[in-house]
C-alpha cells in the first residue's frame, strides 16, 4: 500500500479524443511525476510538479500537460490522442524530505487508444 | 538514447538458487539507482536502492552490486522464490531527486 491512489483503473479512447487521467497522494507529498509505460518498455518520464508548478519535463509534446492541486491531487491531460498513446500511466509521489528511494507509485491507468 | 540497459528480457530460476539481474548505464551523473519489482496490474514497487558512494547494499535477499567503472549494477536474490517472479526494473537518478530513469526490465520467472 503506498497512498498512492489512480483512476481510473482501465478506459478505451478514440484517436483524436480527449482524456484525464487522476492521482491522489499522500498528505504531504508535494511532488507528484507521471510515467508513461508502454508495453514492453520501462517507465518514461512525462513531468513533473511541485507545489502545483511543474517543475520538469520529459520528452513529451505539449498536449501532454497537468495539473496539481492544493489538497495532493493531480491530473494529467492529454490533447488529440493518438495510437501510440496507449499505455500505462503511473503516478508517482515523493515526500518534501527526499530521497531516491521514498518514491511511491500508483497501480497506474491502462489507456487504450483504438 | 537509452541511458539506463536491461539487456535481457526475461530470466528463468529455479526455486532456491540465486537470480542475478544485470543493468548497465551510460550517464555518468547518475550517482542513485534503484531496483522496483512490478506485478501485473500492479505499480512498481521498490526493492532496494544504492548511492554511487557504496558499491554494495544488502536487503534480506536481495544484494545490489554497484561498479562504477563498468557503469554496471546487478541484483542478487537469493535464495529465490516463486513469489520473486516479477518483472524488475533498473533505475538511475542524480542526487535522488525524479525524475527516475528506467531500464526496460527483466521479467524474472522461478520455477518451483
Amino acid at each position: 500500500e503506498t497512498g498512492v491512489t489512480q483512476s481510473p483503473t482501465h478506459l478505451i479512447k478514440t484517436r483524436g479524443q480527449q482524456v484525464t487521467l487522476r492521482c491522489s497522494s499522500q498528505s504531504g507529498h508535494n511532488t507528484v511525476s507521471w510515467y508513461q509505460q508502454a508495453l514492453g518498455q520501462g517507465p518514461q518520464f512525462i513531468f513533473q510538479y511541485y507545489r502545483e508548478e511543474e517543475n520538469g519535463r520529459g520528452n513529451f509534446p505539449p498536449r501532454f500537460s497537468g495539473l496539481q492541486f492544493p489538497n495532493y491531487s493531480s491530473e494529467l491531460n492529454v490533447n488529440a490522442l493518438e495510437l501510440d498513446d496507449s499505455a500505462l500511466y503511473l503516478c508517482a509521489s515523493t515526500p518534501d524530505t527526499n530521497s531516491g528511494n521514498t518514491i511511491y507509485f500508483g497501480e497506474g491507468s491502462w489507456l487504450t487508444v483504438v | 538514447d537509452q541511458q539506463v540497459k536491461q539487456n535481457s528480457p526475461s530470466l528463468s530460476v529455479q526455486e532456491g538458487r540465486i537470480s542475478i539481474l544485470n543493468c548497465d548505464y551510460t550517464n555518468s551523473m547518475f550517482d542513485y539507482f534503484l531496483w522496483y519489482k512490478k506485478y501485473p496490474a500492479e505499480g512498481p514497487t521498490f526493492l532496494i536502492s544504492i548511492s554511487s558512494i557504496k558499491d554494495k547494499n544488502e536487503d534480506g535477499r536481495f544484494t545490489v552490486f554497484l561498479n562504477k567503472s563498468a557503469k554496471h549494477l546487478s541484483l542478487h536474490i537469493v535464495p529465490s522464490q516463486p513469489g520473486d517472479s516479477a518483472v524488475y526494473f533498473c533505475a538511475a537518478t542524480n542526487s535522488g531527486n525524479t525524475p527516475l530513469v528506467f531500464g526496460k526490465g527483466t521479467r524474472l520467472s522461478v520455477i518451483a
